[in-house]
């Protein structure tokens, strides 16, 4: 059964940073793309970024390019977003979500709230 | 980049309606489309993928259509349980984006 488990959300001030995790289980991590995708208190889905199997090539909205940095550690099953300089439009529930390909995505973890707020 | 659009908002609709949501892209993408189902405090959930293929444990009552711009979500025949906002989203190159939903609500 594939999971995903995020953790790492929380408060943080304007300006601040937090670094995402997502560890995964139930599937070879390493053979598939992983993404982030959040959504705003009441608003719709975003997507934030992209990472694939090997870790070589990423990809951002222009929302938070310069400032976020996604990455994957394939020996531990895990995926990471450092979001550093960060703004109130930031807050919204983060989901990890597993990619059968590059950009879709068919498993979906049960997200983390990151609140940017002074 | 690519802008996706959806109609309508939202819409009202009884049991065994049919119902179907249009979505638009502002190029050509192909068949690289996804529909997503959001249920009220959920988590979203993929329905189809490649416009028209149906994810493996989805009813056959929803069903998509279309190609290069235009493409449509159809439900033949409305449950209570798909009470939700729907979601497609362009897959072909990034940036991977999502349109801005349809809310289906039973009248």
């Amino acid at each position: 059964e594939v999971q995903l488990l995020e953790s790492g959300g929380g408060w943080v001030q304007p300006a601040g940073s937090l670094r995402l995790s997502c560890a995964a289980s139930g599937f070879i991590f390493g053979s598939y793309a992983m993404s982030w995708v959040r959504q705003a208190p009441g608003k719709g889905l975003e997507w934030v970024s992209t990472i694939s199997g090997s870790g070589g090539t990423t990809y951002y909205a222009d929302s938070v390019k310069g400032r976020f940095t996604i990455s994957r550690d394939n020996s531990k099953n895990t995926q990471h977003l450092q979001m550093n300089s960060l703004r109130a439009e930031d807050t919204a529930v983060y989901y990890c979500a597993k990619g059968p390909g590059t950009g879709r995505f068919d498993y979906w973890g049960q997200g983390i709230l990151v609140t940017v707020s002074s | 980049d690519t802008q996706m659009t959806q109609s309508p908002s939202s819409l009202f609709a009884s049991v065994g309606d049919r119902v179907t949501i249009t979505c638009r892209a502002t190029q050509d993408i192909n068949n690289f489309l996804a529909w997503y189902q959001q249920k009220p405090g959920k988590v979203p959930k993929l329905l189809i993928y490649a416009a028209s293929m149906l994810q493996s444990g989805v009813p056959s009552r929803f069903s998509g259509s279309g190609s290069g711009t235009d493409f449509t979500l159809t439900i033949s025949s409305l449950q209570p349980e798909d009470v939700a906002t729907y979601y497609c989203q362009k897959y072909n190159i990034a940036p991977f984006t999502f349109a801005p939903g349809t809310k289906v609500d039973l009248k």
